[in-house]
């Protein structure tokens, strides 16, 4: 059973538009959560991460959006580029001292269209 | 300074065969985990490594499989006797003590046949 939910296998948006991945999860433990980017035949690649304490985190053209409540959270990439073409894989840690075992979602792929 | 690297990048063996995986870490990093992704699936956790003590080994399939990191340096996952389903990619990753980024290697994609 997914803790960690992506729901949408792709997603494809023109150059210089707004790209917005979601991901849901249902453990209301988990309390640190991280965006990775995958391109083929590489590991993960880490992006950018947001503690459960905050709800927004900002990094240059990435932000994530956390909401508690609802168990949701996005990452948003402005404006969009080719290069940002890849897999995006949300993950989150389960709240568990220095075990920091990462929960991954299946992963969202990105086209960035020229 | 260099990053997570794995080896062999891939490895084809019949069932029945063993196969050993080899991760090291970035220098200085405590934490070193296991990954395995088998295709069509999420990313799931194998085990994870404080130095040379095994943390968490909760994700490991079943008893086929043996994690060792002599020396809290680089470590290895055997996989003896191989079947069919432990085809997948078998990423490893580190990071610092108390750290949530986790770096990760570029895999190494195992095909068992």
């Amino acid at each position: 059973d997914q803790q960690v939910k992506q729901n949408s296998p792709s997603l494809s948006v023109q150059e210089g538009r707004i790209s917005i991945l979601n991901c849901d999860y249902t453990n209301s433990m988990f309390d640190y959560f991280l965006w990775y980017k995958k391109y083929p035949a590489e590991g993960p690649t880490f992006l950018i991460s947001i503690s459960s304490i905050k709800d927004k985190n900002e990094d240059g053209r990435f932000t994530v959006f956390l909401n508690k409540s609802a168990k949701h959270l996005s990452l948003h990439i402005v404006p969009s580029q080719p290069g940002d073409s890849a897999v995006y894989f949300c993950a989150a840690n389960p709240f568990a001292g220095n075990n920091r075992k990462l929960i991954w979602g299946l992963g969202t792929s990105l086209a960035v269209n020229p | 300074e260099a990053g997570v690297t794995q080896f062999p990048s891939h490895s084809v063996i019949e069932k029945g065969q063993t196969v050993t995986l080899r991760c090291d870490p970035i220098s200085g990093h405590d934490n070193l985990y296991w990954y395995r992704r088998v295709m069509g699936k999420e990313i799931k956790f194998l085990l994870h490594f404080v130095k040379e003590s095994k943390q968490d080994e909760s994700g490991m399939p079943n008893n086929r499989f043996l994690a060792e990191r002599t020396g809290g340096t680089y470590s290895t996952l055997k996989v003896q006797p191989a079947e069919l389903e432990d085809s997948g990619v078998y990423f490893c990753a580190s990071s610092l003590r108390g750290n949530n980024e986790q770096f990760f290697g570029p895999g190494t994609r195992l095909t068992v046949l």
